[in-house]
């Protein structure tokens, strides 16, 4: 079945860099897109944009773009997210999100990872 | 974009059923035959209930649907379960290979 398997909770101080990774398996890694998506504390989910499994180029949402960084290792079906210049304001959960649709860019996501919490605290 | 907006809460027995509003606009719910719905119990991740508006992924009751009419979509869930109790969260397709969630609704199964 597939699976989305997250990296472990992280503290980080103000202004240091932090690397999310997914692996995914249970299904050919290249044939769906990876989102990512952050949900802060008791907020709803803030969609961040996705990276194209085959060609590898992301695709940022307007909010989320400078410190962030998609990419990925398909030798070992793991997508990475990489945010620096931590602010206390990215302290949420972040989430790897399988695209539904085995083609391009889908707007709805059929598989989650486990979440992410990054803590970014003095 | 603007979340989509959604009641902060709804309720009902079990067995009744409950309709959850997603409200948006012409650039996004309205625009787009694209609206998805997610189920969040605390502390686990999003789940997909429906997608395209209103197609239900295996494994998921018949007991959830969904439906759009111009800028607004809904969910409705009938024959609530004590299990149905959680966070709901509508998404849609915002163009330029992006989407927008809405802000949540808590279901609370009286």
């Amino acid at each position: 079945q597939v699976q989305l398997v997250q990296s472990g909770s992280e503290l980080k101080k103000p202004g240091a860099s932090v690397k999310v990774s997914c692996r995914a398996s249970g299904y050919t890694f290249t044939g769906h897109v990876m989102n990512w998506v952050r949900q802060a504390p008791g907020q709803g989910p803030e969609y961040m944009g996705w990276i194209n499994t085959n060609a590898g180029n992301p695709t940022y949402a307007q909010a989320f773009t400078g410190r962030f960084v998609f990419s990925l290792d398909t030798s070992v079906s793991t997508a990475y997210l990489q945010i620096s210049s931590l602010k206390a304001e990215d302290t949420a959960v972040y989430y790897c999100a399988r695209g539904g649709w085995s083609g391009g860019f889908s707007s709805w996501f059929d598989s989650w990872g486990q979440g992410t919490l990054v803590t970014v605290s003095s | 974009q603007s979340a989509l907006t959604q009641p902060r809460s709804v309720s009902g027995s079990p067995g009744q059923s409950v309709t959850i509003s997603c409200t948006g606009t012409s650039s996004d719910v309205g625009g787009y035959n694209y609206v998805s719905w997610y189920q969040q119990h605390p502390g686990k991740a999003p789940k997909l209930i429906i997608y395209d508006v209103g197609s239900r992924p295996s494994g998921v009751p018949d007991r959830f649907s969904g439906s759009k009419s111009g800028n607004s979509a809904s969910l409705m869930i009938s024959g609530l379960q004590a299990e149905d109790e959680a966070d709901y969260y509508c998404c849609s397709d915002a163009g330029g290979s992006t989407v927008v969630f809405g802000g949540g609704t808590k279901l609370t199964v009286l």
